[in-house]
């Protein structure tokens, strides 16, 4: 059965704390993002990934970070240094890399500040 | 998730009917759309794309209707079922760039 998978669905997270979401995918993918959005508004891009090992930050990438080691994972660390942290983070993947694809969506995690 | 909808443009109509829901993009130079449907606390599904070698792209139940003359697309859903109830939005892609740029979206809310 392939898709992309998110985990958890929901992450509460203490001021000061780094967390960590999970995005795997089976759909043999070369490329993976990840998104935030917040209600009312459009996704906004945080970090994409073209191929392993290799990452470019997007719109909002400040207080984030990510890692590319494998081609199915491709997990977003928020750390304490974004002070706004509360979303819905989306990841997607698509197939081909620097092409007009179709991106997938994970079923989402849904971030809380305690 | 439950709040994506918050303030959102809503159109709202009885089940049967038949649904359009409308996308301005801002990109003369985009190439690739694509129409998404999320749920309330899920992530976006794929209903479907275009080229804008096309101006109109039938599916199940759906239509897509693309005008690069006003830079204008369009979603028609036909006979309206309560399982349609979400956020509709828009992606465009090109003009070099192979990363979407999203629309806010549309909250369709089918009434039984």
């Amino acid at each position: 059965d392939g898709g992309i998978t998110q985990s958890p669905k929901y992450l509460f997270r203490k001021e000061g704390q780094n967390v960590t979401l999970s995005c795997e995918q089976n759909l043999n993918h070369d490329a993976m993002y990840w998104y935030r959005q917040d209600p009312g508004q459009g996704l906004r891009l945080i970090y994409y990934s073209q191929i392993v090992n290799d990452f470019q930050k997007g719109d909002i990438a400040e207080g984030y970070s990510v890692s590319r080691e494998k081609k199915e994972s491709f997990p977003l660390t928020v750390t304490s240094a974004q002070k706004n942290p509360t979303a819905f983070y989306l990841c997607a993947s698509s197939a081909v890399t620097g092409t007009q694809e179709t991106q997938y969506f994970g079923p989402g995690t849904r971030l809380l500040v305690l | 998730g439950e709040s994506v909808g918050l303030h959102l443009p809503t159109l709202s109509v009885q089940e049967g009917d038949n649904s359009i829901i409308n996308c301005a993009y801002s990109n003369s130079a985009s190439d690739y759309f694509i129409w998404y449907k999320q749920e309330s606390g899920k992530g976006p599904q794929f209903i479907i794309d275009i080229r804008s070698n096309m101006d109109k792209r039938q599916g199940q139940r759906v239509t897509v209707l693309l005008n690069k003359t006003v830079k204008h697309l369009s979603l028609q859903i036909a006979a309206t079922q309560p399982g349609d109830s979400a956020v509709y939005f828009c992606a465009e892609m090109g003009g070099g760039s192979y990363i979407p740029t999203f629309g806010r979206g549309t909250s369709l809310i089918v009434h039984p």
